[in-house]
C-alpha cells in the first residue's frame, strides 16, 4: 500500500545510454512532479503534471522527457546520458496543483559511469 | 528572488537538547513555508507548515517561527532525540506555484 512508487531504485548505466524511471502514485492525487536531488543535497523540481497535463518545465536539457499516461503515473525518460545526470531523482504528488503537501517516492539514484 | 536560504549547514546537538534551523526568503510573494525531513535513502516527508498569517506553529516538539517583516523563518525542535537525526529543508511556494527548497541542514542528535 506504498503511496508514491518508483522503479527502479537504483540505476546504473553508461554514457550514452536512454534510460527510464517510473512512477505511481495511488492517492487520487491529480498532480505528481519529479525532483532532482544532487550530490550536495539540493533539491530542484524538473517538471510537474497536472491531469496528464505538463504544468511546469523548469530549464531542464531536453534530453529529459516526462510521461503521464493518466494521472496515476509520472515517467521520467532520459536520453544520451551525461556523467552529470547522476543524482538521485524523486517523484512526488499532491492533491492539486496549490495543494502544497507533496508527498515523495523513495527516489532513484541513478549512476551514470 | 526565488531562493530561500537556509543555515546551518549541519548541526550537532546532544540527546535533550534544541535544534534550530534558519531559513530567509526574498519574495514576499510566498505564501506557504513548509519544513520536510528527510532520512537517509528516503524521500522528504512533510513535517511540519506555516503560513505568514500567525507567527508561530506548534505540532508535538516541532515549532515554526516566522517573522514576516524579517523575511525568515525556523524550525525549533524540542527534547531533541537521536531519531530526529535526519535532514531538514526549508521550502517556500506561492499559492499554485512550485515548492523553492532551501540547502538542506544535517542534523545529528547525539545520546
Amino acid at each position: 500500500d506504498t503511496a508514491v512508487s518508483q522503479t527502479p531504485k537504483y540505476l546504473v548505466t553508461q554514457m550514452g545510454n536512454d534510460k527510464s524511471i517510473k512512477c505511481e502514485q495511488n492517492l487520487g492525487h491529480d498532480t505528481m512532479y519529479w525532483y532532482k536531488q544532487d550530490s550536495k543535497k539540493f533539491l530542484k523540481i524538473m517538471f510537474s503534471y497536472n491531469n496528464k497535463e505538463l504544468i511546469i518545465n523548469e530549464t531542464v536539457p531536453n534530453r529529459f522527457s516526462p510521461k503521464s499516461p493518466d494521472k496515476a503515473h509520472l515517467n521520467l525518460h532520459i536520453n544520451s546520458l551525461e556523467l552529470g545526470d547522476s543524482a538521485v531523482y524523486f517523484c512526488a504528488s499532491s492533491r492539486w496543483t496549490g495543494e502544497n503537501e507533496q508527498f515523495f517516492g523513495p527516489g532513484t539514484r541513478l549512476t551514470v559511469l | 528572488q526565488q531562493q530561500v536560504k537556509q543555515s546551518p549547514q549541519s548541526l550537532i546537538v546532544q540527546k535533550g537538547g534544541i535544534s534550530i534551523i534558519n531559513c530567509a526568503y526574498e519574495n514576499t510573494a510566498f505564501d506557504y513555508f513548509p519544513w520536510y525531513q528527510q532520512f537517509p535513502g528516503k524521500g522528504p516527508a512533510l513535517l511540519i507548515a506555516i503560513r505568514p498569517d500567525v507567527s508561530e506553529k506548534k505540532e508535538g516538539r516541532f515549532t515554526i517561527s516566522f517573522n514576516k517583516s524579517a523575511k525568515q523563518f525556523s524550525l525549533h525542535i524540542m527534547d531533541s532525540q537521536p531519531g530526529d537525526s535526519a535532514t531538514y529543508f526549508c521550502a517556500a511556494s506561492m499559492d499554485t506555484d512550485k515548492l523553492i527548497f532551501g540547502t538542506g541542514t544535517r542534523l545529528q542528535v547525539f545520546p
